[in-house]
């Protein structure tokens, strides 16, 4: 079974600190690797993609990844309340290749960290 | 560019019923995917399809089934409903579904209770 683990949280952060979500995942053939935000009630919205170990920067998003180790990063710098908010972690596992004619999409997400941004 | 748009955006059904969904991609996307979040499951994979194709299956029972139209809009339909297919059921679409570096957008999703 192929799982992305996550810490639940909930995590609790004073506005204008760092917030850091953590994921790890068990495939190591994984190539791609996403991180969602989902507010409650609504629909995920891609955060972040990042394919190459290093840190990939945006904005106050910085994704770190680490293929050797099996764990991907999310930090956000400068925290707002509106960064209150469900983060998910995506893995795509590996499949056919993808000039088969086959997908190689088939994302298996983490449950979720429960970001909290106290104001 | 409009986005991934899901109908109906709400559903009541009673246990032993079927359900339709239906799901409309970005326009020029090719490659829908269906996933289902229930809060102790989290997001789970049903099926993905591209040029009207099914190509990835997740673990899901035969009840769950779905397919694309030439026009790349899709649907799932759950037959024999069950209580515990009371879930959220969220669209997502892509561009073309089969390179590593493509991305998903997903849909508002239809919230489905079963009675």
């Amino acid at each position: 079974q192929k799982e992305v683990e996550q810490n639940s949280g909930p995590l609790s952060v004073p506005e204008g600190a760092i917030a850091s979500l953590n994921c790890t995942y068990s495939d190591r053939g994984s190539q791609s690797f996403f991180w969602y935000r989902q507010y409650s009630g609504k629909s995920p919205e891609l955060i972040m993609s990042i394919y190459s170990n290093g840190d990939k920067e945006d904005g106050r998003f910085t994704a770190q990844l680490n293929k050797a180790s099996q764990y991907v990063s999310l930090l956000i710098r400068d925290s707002q309340p509106s960064d209150s908010a469900t983060y998910l972690c995506a893995v795509n596992q590996e499949g056919r290749p993808a000039n088969s004619g086959g997908s190689n999409y088939k994302l298996t997400f983490g449950k979720g960290t429960l970001l909290t941004v106290n104001p | 560019k409009a986005g991934v748009t899901q109908t109906p955006r709400y559903l009541i059904k009673t246990r032993g019923q079927q359900v339709t969904l239906s799901c409309s991609p970005i326009s020029g996307h090719r490659s829908v995917s269906w996933y289902q979040q229930t809060p102790g499951q989290g997001l789970q994979f049903l099926f993905e399809y591209f040029s009207e194709t099914q190509r990835n299956k997740g673990n899901f029972p035969g009840r769950f089934s779905g397919r694309q139209f030439s026009n790349s809009r899709s649907e799932m339909n759950v037959s024999t409903l069950e209580l515990g297919d009371s879930a959220l059921y969220l669209c997502a679409s892509s561009s073309r579904g089969g390179t590593q570096t493509d991305t998903q957008y997903f849909g508002p999703g239809t919230r489905l209770t079963v009675l």
